[in-house]
């Protein structure tokens, strides 16, 4: 049982340039999210997905699509990258936010230059 | 719009001291409270979720209660021990969109 597992763990990209972060879970979680975290500030809500073909916006959505094709798969999509998205990313599941606690991946640190 | 808040940001004790860190939230529409515990440069580990029925969970040494009414909850540590040292983030889930909002996190080193 792998988890929640997120790739790359490290990237570097320049301003405007566009990438993809993966997040997998094999739990057969309906519900998942992505967060950002930035010092002091904890962890804010990017987009979540109660289940697949369905998501929805957070707390800071702007600059970033996802999409849930799979029950399995919540990419993060950056469209076009600004310096002030470099952070930490954590994607995160659950059966359901309801009733179970949130298993988190490892993270992605992102620094946009 | 939920708002989760933590106090105090920092706190510093010696070995085997009781403490209480706490948790404020602005709409008492939740479906729970989660407690987590973060490692510097580690992902986040579940350690209590109450659900808003409840008004406490322990696991061990750690006791954590909700006051739905006033919008609180605490996470009591008992003993505290050096390996408690991380920073600790709760969550509120909203019931009108099931959205999981955090607190901003408490930082606890325990000096032994």
């Amino acid at each position: 049982n792998a988890g929640v597992t997120q790739t790359p763990k490290f990237q570097v990209l320049k301003t405007g340039q566009s990438m993809t972060l993966q997040c997998a879970q094999d739990m057969n979680h309906e519900y998942m999210s992505w967060y950002r975290q930035d010092p002091g500030m904890g962890l804010r809500l990017i987009h979540y997905s109660v289940g697949a073909g369905i998501t929805d916006q957070g707390e800071v959505p702007n600059g970033y699509n996802v999409s849930r094709s799979t029950t399995e798969d919540f990419p993060l999509r950056l469209l076009s990258a600004a310096p002030s998205q470099t952070s930490v990313y954590f994607c995160a599941s659950s059966y359901s936010s309801r009733v179970q606690p949130q298993h988190f991946g490892d993270g992605t640190r992102l620094s946009i230059l | 719009k939920q708002e989760v808040t933590q106090i105090p940001a920092a706190l510093s004790v010696p070995e085997g001291e009781n403490l209480v860190l706490n948790c404020s939230f602005t709409d008492s529409a939740i479906y729970n409270l989660q407690w987590f515990r973060q490692d510097p440069g580690k992902g986040l580990t579940s350690l209590l979720l109450i659900q808003s029925s409840q008004r406490e969970q322990t696991s061990g040494r750690l006791n954590a209660s909700l006051d739905k009414s006033s919008g609180r909850s605490t996470l009591y540590i008992a003993a505290s021990q050096p390996g408690d040292s991380a920073t600790y983030l709760c969550a509120a889930t909203e019931t009108s969109y099931d959205k999981v909002i955090f607190g901003p996190g408490t930082s606890l080193s325990v000096i032994p």
